[in-house]
């Protein structure tokens, strides 16, 4: 049973650029959230999706979003990038709503921002 | 506000000792905690999940309690191997229906 795939893998861009990242969970998951991890901060929600609905969001700038497709794969993009972007970019899936079971979690996305 | 802790931040262990990490949070009203593992640059892996209800999981040489009533919840790890040297995560589920994330023990087990 194939994990949670998150494309790319690592990427650079500069301020001001904008970024996709792309994340497929689990087969049969229809739940998938996604983390921003730094050092400083720590690992931090940013939003989850069921069933091509925005359930929850974090406490991001509306710099960042994302969406949910109809085979549960999700996108994140991040606009106008600044140097504080940089981060590991984490994505889960679970198979129901919210978070009452088991969450799987993809490699992570590393962006870097020159 | 929900705020999640853990002690220590590091610690480093010869192998073979029984260790223990600390969770603590401030809010009871939970749905569930899971315990995580993340080796450097990867992502993170589901070791045990504690349903709000339940007391104890184990599973192998791992064992994590809670007590919610306390805010505390605990990961016991048995025999250590260097295989175990990574960093170990708690996260809550709060009744926002938020995850969130403790500020991690990175632990080394040593040969």
């Amino acid at each position: 049973k194939a994990g949670v795939t998150q494309t790319p893998r690592y990427l650079i861009k500069t301020r001001g650029q904008q970024v996709t990242l792309s994340c497929s969970p689990i087969s049969g998951h229809r739940s998938v959230s996604w983390y921003q991890q730094t050092p400083g901060q720590g690992l931090q929600f940013l939003f989850e999706y069921f069933s091509e609905t925005q359930r929850n969001k974090g406490n991001f700038p509306g710099r960042f979003s994302g969406r949910q497709f109809s085979n549960s794969r999700s996108e994140m993009n991040v606009s106008t990038l600044e140097l504080g972007d940089s981060a590991l970019y984490l994505c889960a899936s679970t198979r129901g709503s919210g978070y009452t079971g088991e969450l799987f979690f993809g490699e992570g996305s590393r962006l870097t921002v020159l | 506000k929900q705020e999640v802790t853990q002690i220590p931040a590091a610690l480093s262990v010869p192998e073979g000792e029984n260790l223990v990490l600390n969770c603590s949070f401030t809010d009871s009203a939970i749905y569930n905690l899971q315990w995580f593992r993340q080796d450097p640059g990867k992502g993170l892996t589901s070791l045990l999940l504690i349903q709000s209800s339940q007391r104890e999981q184990t599973s192998g040489r791992l064992n994590a309690s809670l007590d919610k009533s306390s805010g505390r919840s605990t990961l016991y790890i048995a025999a250590s191997q260097p295989g175990d040297s990574a960093t170990y995560l708690c996260a809550v589920t709060h009744n926002t229906d938020k995850l969130i994330f403790g500020t991690g023990t990175r632990l080394q087990v040593f040969p």
